[in-house]
């Protein structure tokens, strides 16, 4: 089955504690991307991959690192939480088409919360 | 820069009337548009895009979209709620053009939560 799959699905963690959530995909897809949903706020995009060793800022990457080593996974780095990191986060993948951008499928989300 | 902005955070509805949920959109540059439905405790699902072609868009489950340029509106219809759709609904723009660092990018709005009532 063509999925997202992100790990793990809830997290509770104190301020400070290095975390990594992972993300990984079984399409073959070139690009990646991390989002974290807020209240009222939407998804705002995080960082995201073209393609292995190619990733650069969204519009929201403070406090956030990522790397993509493997084509299939893209994982993110929280080296220091903060509280305000508290919040719904998803990994998203699509192949590359120019111009017409492809779909964006999602992972199930995994909900962080920082105390 | 690009942005959405979807009217009513919250829309209530009874099982069998209208779906309307409003979507304004603004881009420098014309856009791809989309309406993504998010169900409780799961990721986000496409329902329908926009990509220049047809302005009328037909998606899954018996959602349409009419794209209008000169309103910069891209709402989405249901002729006929049912209580399967209650769910989270997010528009979302992306720039044309495939290269570039914006590429990919979903600019989202802040969703609509829709509520059906027996």
């Amino acid at each position: 089955e063509a999925q997202v799959t992100q790990n793990p699905r809830y997290l509770i963690t104190v301020t400070g504690k290095k975390l990594t959530v992972t993300c990984s995909q079984n399409m073959n897809h070139e690009y990646m991307s991390w989002y974290r949903q807020d209240p009222g706020l939407g998804l705002r995009q995080i960082y995201y991959s073209m393609n292995v060793e190619v990733t650069d800022k969204g519009d929201v990457p403070e406090g956030y690192k990522v790397s993509r080593k493997e084509k299939r996974n893209f994982p993110l780095i929280l080296e220091s939480p903060s509280p305000n990191q508290t919040s719904l986060y998803f990994c998203a993948s699509s192949l590359i088409g120019t111009p017409t951008p492809y779909e964006q499928y999602f992972g199930p989300g995994t909900r962080l919360t920082v105390t | 820069a690009q942005s959405v902005t979807q009217l009513g955070s919250h829309v209530s509805v009874s099982e069998g009337a209208l779906v309307l949920l409003r979507c304004n959109y603004s881009s420098s540059v014309p856009p791809y548009l989309f309406w993504y439905v998010q169900y409780p405790n799961q990721g986000l699902q496409l329902l329908l895009k926009y990509t220049s072609a047809a302005t009328l868009v037909k998606g899954i489950n018996g959602f349409e979209a009419e794209f209008k340029k000169s309103e910069t509106s891209f709402h989405l219809t249901k002729p006929s709620a049912h209580m399967s759709d209650a769910a989270e609904y997010f528009c979302a723009v992306s720039e044309v053009g495939g290269g570039g660092t914006s590429y990919g990018k979903l600019t989202f709005g802040q969703g609509t939560i829709l509520t059906v009532h027996p």
